[in-house]
């Protein structure tokens, strides 16, 4: 059974600090996802990452992904309120597996 | 462009009832999954169908069963609801299928069961 893990599970950033988000996955897989959730709001896609070695950058959050080591992250840098959400990243191209999410609070 | 349309958004239902929700994908979407999202359980996968056909399913009792229209768009049901079933339902859809292409998400149908 695949096994999407993440930590941590909260994070309290402080304004204008880098952070760093893990994600870890129990098999194979090729394409990773990262998802935003507002609170009572639904997902928002964030990167598709594709292949091993892929990184992708928005604004202030990166993502990468190393297929070998099962494990992507997504990285804030100078994080700002606007980014206070629920991080998702989900594998498994045939049946999304999500993983329990980080729930990121920005203070000042 | 039309995002993923769910309807309805809230509804409260009570025990043994049941429960029909509806999803309508991005036009050209062919691929439509859904997901089941509680505190407890966090985000889980109830099934997904492309071109009419349920392709994965999670592993959510027979209570739970969907289908899909020729025009893509999807229905899911919940029979004789528990307690357990209040949650919030989210639909996805994908050009090509879950896994393959990015999904996207409607607002969800926010289900509670008393």
């Amino acid at each position: 059974e695949l096994k999407v893990e993440q930590n941590p599970l909260f994070l309290s950033m402080q304004e204008g600090k880098n952070y760093t988000i893990y994600c870890n996955y129990s098999t194979t897989s090729d394409r990773l996802y990262w998802y935003r959730q507002d609170p009572g709001k639904s997902l928002e896609s964030l990167f598709v990452l594709l292949s091993n070695g892929a990184v992708k950058q928005e604004g202030r959050l990166m993502a990468s992904l190393d297929t070998k080591a099962r494990l992507s992250t997504l990285h804030i840098t100078a994080a700002v309120h606007d980014l206070s959400a629920t991080y998702f990243c989900a594998v498994d191209p045939r049946k999304l597996s999500f993983g329990a999410g980080t729930t990121v609070t920005v203070r000042a | 462009k039309a995002g993923v349309t769910q309807t309805p958004r809230y509804l409260i239902k009570t025990r043994g009832q049941q429960v029909t929700l509806s999803c309508s994908p991005i036009s050209g979407h062919r691929s439509v999954s859904w997901y089941q999202q509680t505190p407890g359980q966090g985000l889980q996968f109830l099934f997904e169908y492309f071109s009419e056909t349920q392709r994965n399913k999670g592993n959510f009792p027979g209570r739970f069963s969907g289908r899909q229209f020729s025009n893509s768009r999807s229905e899911m049901n919940v029979s004789t609801l528990e307690l357990g079933d209040s949650a919030l339902y989210l639909c996805a859809s994908s050009r090509e299928g879950a896994g393959t292409g990015e999904l996207f998400f409607g607002e969800g149908s926010r289900l509670t069961v008393l």
